[in-house]
């Protein structure tokens, strides 16, 4: 089975920090995103990767960077934190960019910006 | 651009089938995906369906693809209180594999 790790379940920052939310892929996956999901809008993509040091922005990639040093790992920056990037943070990870490879998704990260 | 849409919001009572809903603008969408999402945990792979199948059915799963009306939808039969969740459909949008995702249901089962 394919695990997609968070490396944290919870998380409390406050304004104006630099807050780094990592993911791990453990199926050699080419394709890593990253998505924020509120109540009633569902899931938006922030950024995507298809290869190691290439990334692509999403619908919503203000005040966010990304970085991907090795295949497996997947890393998202909030530059300098704000309140209103309180939310739930998903990772996920697909095999190729085409045919029916679903994405898999890790647990998430509950992010609180005080 | 594109949208999917779903109803927010399912009751059923537990032993009933589960209906869920869900209409989408891209009509050179190839795969079409149902995901869910238990309290507290990220989203598990449901099903999918290619866009040249009308039907999939996988145990107490059926997908129905109306690709006429965009109008793709799951049932769940002998909904379980295990079944309450929420739904999301998805749907390709672009060769990279990006997902273009509905604002999800929430289904509540009942006793």
């Amino acid at each position: 089975d394919v695990k997609v790790t968070q490396s944290s379940r919870y998380l409390v920052k406050r304004t104006g920090e630099k807050v780094f939310l990592e993911c791990v892929q453990d199926m050699d996956h080419e394709n890593m995103f990253w998505y924020r999901q509120d109540p009633g809008l569902g899931l938006r993509l922030i950024y995507f990767s298809y290869d190691v040091k290439m990334k692509e922005k999403g619908d919503i990639p203000e005040g966010y960077s990304v970085s991907r040093e090795k295949k497996e790992r997947f890393s998202l920056i909030l530059e300098s934190a704000s309140t209103n990037q309180t939310s739930m943070y998903l990772c996920a990870s697909s095999l190729i960019p085409t045919g029916a490879q679903p994405q898999h998704f890790g647990d998430g990260t509950r992010l609180s910006i005080l | 651009g594109e949208d999917v849409e779903q109803s927010l919001f399912l009751s059923v009572r537990e032993g009933d089938s589960s209906v869920i809903n869900c209409t989408y603008t891209d009509s050179s969408s190839t795969y079409l995906y149902w995901y869910k999402q238990e309290p507290g945990a990220g989203l598990q792979l449901l099903t999918y369906i290619f866009s040249n199948m009308d039907m999939k059915q996988d145990q107490r799963l059926t997908v129905l693809l109306n690709k006429k009306d965009k109008h793709l939808s799951l049932r769940i039969a002998d909904t379980q209180t295990g079944d309450s969740a929420i739904y999301f459909c998805a749907e390709i949008t672009d060769s990279w594999g990006k997902l273009q995702f509905g604002a999800g249901t929430q289904v509540v089962v009942t006793p």
